[in-house]
């Protein structure tokens, strides 16, 4: 089955600057990928998703990244704000098998 | 944004007691799920359906059970609760969007198991 990777596990970052959150996944098949974002003490809930025919996605502040060939995928955010802190999932899935399969999640953090 | 409703939303309960956890969607949606989560922690799959009498264990193995017996619910039980079952319950439902399976969750059922 699927097996998805996440890093890093905690990460810090001064307000204003960028983040970056990869994941690694193992199933070449594997053709869908979304982020989820979860607010302390709230539900996860779907920030954006890239689709295995397209190599880079935007809404806003935040960017996704795919590369088939090496099997990894990152978010970007950039310009962070207090707002962005929380803690974020990645995930892959394939078509045919169509169950989602976590990271292990990144608690990002913004320093004022 | 897909509606999915969880009751109870807070629930403490003594151990051996049998508890079932309520799970309802109004988008019509095949697929439903159950996760398992420790406060900020790992998401574990621990039931799918994938529509009507039609239910899968998933990653992480429960004592609990479910039913699928209406397109929109989605119950899970535990016959006799721990505390090892202490942990919040999150409730999803999915629908295809071309490549993929866009996953909506519940708010959440926090269970603490005395």
């Amino acid at each position: 089955g699927e097996n998805v990777e996440q890093h890093p596990s905690t990460l810090s970052v001064q307000e204003g600057d960028s983040a970056v959150i990869k994941c690694t996944y193992s199933d070449s098949a594997s053709n869908y990928f979304p982020w989820y974002k979860q607010e302390l003490g709230k539900r996860p809930q779907l920030i954006i998703d890239i689709r295995s025919n397209v190599g880079e996605k935007k809404d806003q502040r935040i960017a996704v990244t795919l590369n088939k060939t090496a099997k990894h995928f990152s978010l970007h955010i950039t310009e962070t704000q207090p707002e962005d802190s929380a803690v974020y999932f990645c995930a892959g899935s394939n078509f045919g098998n169509e169950k989602l399969t976590f990271g292990t999640g990144t608690r990002l953090t913004i320093i004022p | 944004e897909a509606d999915i409703y969880q009751t109870p939303r807070y629930l403490v309960i003594g151990t051996g007691k049998k508890i079932t956890l309520e799970c309802s969607q109004t988008m019509g949606h095949d697929k439903m799920y159950w996760y398992q989560q420790d406060p900020g922690m790992e998401l574990h799959l621990i039931h799918y359906s994938y529509g009507v009498n039609s239910t899968e264990k998933g990653d992480l193995s429960s004592e609990s059970t479910v039913s699928r017996i209406r397109t929109e619910h989605f119950p899970l039980t535990l016959e006799s609760a721990r505390p090892s079952h202490t942990s919040q319950y999150l409730c999803a439902s999915s629908e295809r969007q071309g490549l993929g399976n866009t996953i909506y969750f519940g708010e959440g059922s926090w269970l603490t198991v005395v």
